[in-house]
This record gives structure tokens, sequence and C-alpha cells, in this order.
């Protein structure tokens, strides 16, 4: 079965703290991708990343950056230097054929 | 850029009342689905469509439900009669194609979906 495990429920911050979201994930699958998407109060779900199964490069982008790691199967994001902005609930999703199992979602807080 | 455009942005319904949620997915796209996220819970896949045809579905698609791809561009969701427990936000996506092309499925901005 799969399955996508993000532990932390909620966080808080102060802007300009570093702040990592943890996501941990179950799959029998041998090649599968991860994905992080950002839904902000409006409701939409915004792509963030994707990484598959057999590329474990951490990648950043700006103050976003990603950590694949397949022995430990986490695939945790951290924000640094939080903004306001950046106040959402981020999921954390796997896919291994087609469809897109989702975690129950971080809702992070950035507070000025 | 080319997006998924779903509408209405918000619908209310009466419990009973059949309902049907529309999206217009990118152009060239293949792979079509929809999610449902209850408030407050996490994303849910209902049903993924391909070649005119249900490829997926979840336990949540029952009987109720139905998917149409009328005219090659809109893609529908139908609830045949809505029960209170429907009240949710339905994401449409699409995607362009399978591996060795893979990418990311685009969503749209959602239909909240209130059923009184």
């Amino acid at each position: 079965a799969q399955k996508v495990t993000q532990a932390q429920t909620e966080i808080s911050v102060v802007e300009k703290e570093d702040v990592t979201l943890d996501c941990v994930y179950e799959t029998r699958d041998t090649t599968y991708y991860l994905f992080w998407y950002k839904q902000p109060p409006s409701g939409e779900l915004v792509f963030l990343i994707r990484r598959n199964s057999f590329d474990e490069q951490n990648e950043i982008s700006g103050r976003y950056s990603w950590n694949f790691q397949k022995s430990t199967s986490s695939f945790n994001f951290t924000i640094t230097a939080s903004q306001v902005v950046d106040s959402a609930v981020y999921f954390c999703a796997l896919r291994g054929t087609d469809k897109l199992i989702f975690g129950t979602g971080t809702r992070l807080q950035v507070f000025p | 850029e080319p997006e998924v455009t779903q509408t209405p942005s918000h619908q209310v319904t009466q419990m009973g009342q059949e309902v049907i949620l529309r999206c217009v997915p990118i152009s060239n796209h293949l792979y079509f689905y929809w999610y449902r996220q209850i408030l407050g819970q996490k994303v849910e896949f209902l049903v993924s469509f391909y070649n005119n045809e249900i490829s997926e579905k979840s336990e949540i698609f029952d009987d109720q439900f139905s998917v149409e791809r009328p005219d090659g561009s809109n893609f529908t969701l139908k609830i045949r009669s809505t029960k209170l427990e429907d009240s949710a936000m339905y994401f449409c996506a699409s995607k362009q194609g399978q591996a060795p092309l893979n990418t990311e499925a685009f969503f749209g901005q959602g239909t909240r979906l209130t059923v009184v």
C-alpha cells in the first residue's frame, strides 16, 4: 500500500526563521515520484516540485530546498528565511503509476 | 501560461439535487483527474480518465458519481443525488502523458461544493 505521512500538523514561526516540513512515504514501487504542493488560504493547489525515485540529489530553488533520502523514505522541504507569504498548508504527495496520494498536510503560519 | 479552469468556483445545492462540476483541462493534455478535499482534510483521489474511459477510481467514487468528456474540451464530474457529506472542494487536474514523458498534474483552482 502507498502512504504519505506528514507528522507535523501545524508549525508556527516568526518571519526570517528557517523551517523544515517533514514527509515520510511508503511504497513498494521501485519507480515513483514525490511532490510538494502549496495550498494558500485562497484554496488552490500550487505545484512546487517533482522528484523521481532515481534522483536523490537535493534541490534548491531560491529560499526553498528539498532533501530526498531513499534510505529513510523521506522527502523533507525547507524554507529558508520564511516570509509571511509562505503561510499556507503544504502537502507532500506520492505517485506510483498514476494517481497522487497526498499526506494530511502541514499548516505553516509565519508571523511578522 | 496554460491552466486548468474550473467552474463554478463555488456552488451551493440542496441535498438530493444533481450537480455538475465543470473543468477545462489544458488543451494538449491526455489524462484527467478529479480529487476531493473535505474542509480541513487531505486531498483524496476520486477518479482518473484517459482515452474516453475511466482508468481508475477510488472507493469514494460510487454510483452517485460519473465523469464525462462530452465535447473534447470539457471534463465534467456529476453527482447524481448530493448528500451533506459531499460538501468539499473538488479539484480537477490534467496531465500531458505517462512515462517517459512523466510530468506533474496541473490542478484547477477548485470548486467549493456546499450541500445544504
